[in-house]
C-alpha cells in the first residue's frame, strides 16, 4: 500500500526556517518524480514544486522560488522541503504527493498533510 | 501562468441526481506530446485530496464508475451521474502540461 507521511509542521516566526519531511512507502521513491502542494486555509490548492526521480530537476512556483528547497534521498525513502524566509501567506497545510511530471502518475497519491503557521 | 477557471463555484444536488462540474484553462492544456494532462481531485471534508480523474477522462482505480471526465483543449467537465451522500466536498480540476501546473478554484458539492 502507497503512502505518504509528512512531518515537521509547526509555528515559526516570519522570517523563520523550517524543513518538513515526508516519509514514502509501498513503492520506490527512486522511480517517481514527487511534488508538495500547499493548501492556505480556505484556499485553493496551489503547487509548491516538484523533483525528478533523481533529484536532477527540480521546479518551483516563482513565489517560492529562491525561499524554498526540494530536496530527496531515495535511500531513505523520503522527500523534504527546506524553507527559509518565511511569510505569514506561506501560512498552509503541506502535503506531499507522488508524481509531479507529465505522466499518469501526477499526484495520484497524497499524504495527510502537515500544517505550517507563520505567526509571531 | 495558466488560469483554470471552474463553475459554478457552488453546487447544491439532490441525492441520486446528476451534477456537473466545468472547468476551463486560459490556454491549450494540448501538450507536444499530444498528451492533454488534465486531472481532477475530490477534496472531502477534513480529507486530504483524491485524484478522481487523470488525462481528461481516465478514472483511477477504485473511483465509482458514476463519475466521468471529458473535453479537450481548454474546456473540460466532470460528471457524475448519480450523486451520493459520500460525494460531499471540494472538487478542483488542475492542468499539469504548462508550468507552474495550477488548479481551479474549486466546487463546493453539497447535498441540497
Amino acid at each position: 500500500e502507497v503512502q505518504l507521511v509528512e512531518s515537521g509542521g509547526g509555528l515559526v516566526q516570519p522570517g523563520g526556517s523550517l524543513r518538513l519531511s515526508c516519509a514514502a512507502s509501498g513503492f520506490t521513491l527512486s522511480n517517481y518524480w514527487m511534488s508538495w502542494v500547499r493548501q492556505a486555509p480556505g484556499k485553493r490548492l496551489e503547487w509548491v514544486g516538484n523533483v525528478k526521480e533523481d533529484g536532477s530537476e527540480k521546479y518551483y512556483v516563482d513565489s517560492m522560488k529562491g525561499r524554498f528547497t526540494i530536496t530527496r534521498d531515495n535511500a531513505k525513502n523520503s522527500l523534504y522541503l527546506q524553507m527559509n524566509s518565511l511569510r505569514a501567506e506561506d501560512t498552509a497545510v503541506y502535503y506531499c504527493a507522488r508524481g509531479g511530471g507529465r505522466d499518469v502518475y501526477n499526484l495520484g497519491y497524497w499524504g495527510q498533510g502537515t500544517l505550517v503557521t507563520v505567526s509571531s | 501562468d495558466v488560469v483554470m477557471t471552474q463553475s459554478p463555484l457552488s453546487l447544491p444536488v439532490t441525492l441520486g441526481q446528476p451534477a456537473s462540474i466545468s472547468c476551463r484553462s486560459s490556454q491549450s492544456l494540448v501538450y507536444s506530446d499530444g498528451n492533454t494532462y488534465l486531472n481532477w481531485f475530490q477534496q472531502r471534508p477534513g480529507q486530504s485530496p483524491r485524484r478522481l480523474i487523470y488525462y481528461v477522462s481516465n478514472r483511477d482505480s477504485g473511483v465509482p464508475d458514476r463519475f466521468s471526465g471529458s473535453g479537450s483543449g481548454t474546456d473540460f467537465t466532470l460528471k457524475i451521474s448519480r450523486v451520493e451522500a459520500e460525494d460531499v466536498g471540494v472538487y478542483y480540476c488542475m492542468q499539469g502540461t504548462h508550468w507552474p501546473f495550477t488548479f481551479g478554484q474549486g466546487t463546493k458539492l453539497e447535498i441540497k
